[in-house]
């Protein structure tokens, strides 16, 4: 069955340092999604991209953090420098289009020390 | 703007009680709603999705409803078994195509 990988799975980075991730949707689909949880809260969503092209990224904090996804396939999210309230689940999800069933990843956990 | 709201945010159930999650939202104009579960620090696992005209959906001993004139949505879970237990999460599409999650309902399932 068709998954959406991530890695690192575990990331842990001092403040101030630079950080990325990594996010391989299911093939095929062309709506992929950057959510942040914080523990014991939903998903929030930074950025949406449809194929190659950024559709919504208003909650993406674009001071320190970059979202690309060159090839409309896999997208890299970085946080440049990270802060310790950036600590936290950082999850990809994809879909069919932007009104489909979305499927997640297994997630990022990011802890700034 | 859209608001989602799940209660309770905790729960607790014996094995083969059935149960109801709620969610509700402040904003009719929604374009689906989906359901997921997560287990402690993992993804999430999409479990139904309703669109916007239906009214329910079912899989296996889940049952998803939809009022969109209330802006609520329950979830079923019959015969709960302690592998039910995880976080249950609600998420909206909104007209505007923007995904908002509710906070999530922990439920525990005690043997």
């Amino acid at each position: 069955e068709a998954e959406v990988a991530q890695s690192p799975r575990y990331k842990i980075t001092e403040k101030s340092q630079a950080v990325a991730f990594w996010c391989d949707p299911i093939s095929g689909h062309a709506t992929l999604y950057w959510y942040r949880q914080i523990l014991g809260q939903g998903p929030e969503l930074l950025v949406q991209f449809q194929d190659e092209s950024v559709v919504d990224d208003s909650q993406l904090p674009k001071d320190r953090f970059s979202a690309e996804r060159l090839k409309g396939v896999d997208s890299t999210l970085k946080i440049q420098p990270a802060e310790l309230g950036d600590s936290a689940m950082y999850l990809c999800a994809s879909s069919l289009t932007g009104t489909h069933e979305q499927y997640f990843g297994p997630g990022t956990r990011l802890t700034v020390t | 703007k859209q608001e989602v709201t799940q209660i309770p945010a905790a729960l607790s159930v014996p094995e083969g009680e059935n149960l109801v999650l709620n969610c509700s939202f402040t904003d009719s104009a929604i374009y689906n709603l989906q359901w997921f579960r997560q287990d402690p620090g993992k993804g999430l696992t999409s479990l139904l999705l309703i669109q916007s005209s239906q009214r329910e959906q079912t899989s296996g001993r889940l049952n998803a409803s939809l009022d969109k004139s209330s802006g609520r949505s329950t979830l079923y879970i019959a015969a709960s078994q302690p592998g039910d237990s995880a976080t249950y999460l609600c998420a909206v599409k909104t007209g505007g195509f923007k995904t908002i999650f509710g906070a999530g309902t922990r439920l525990f399932v005690k043997a």
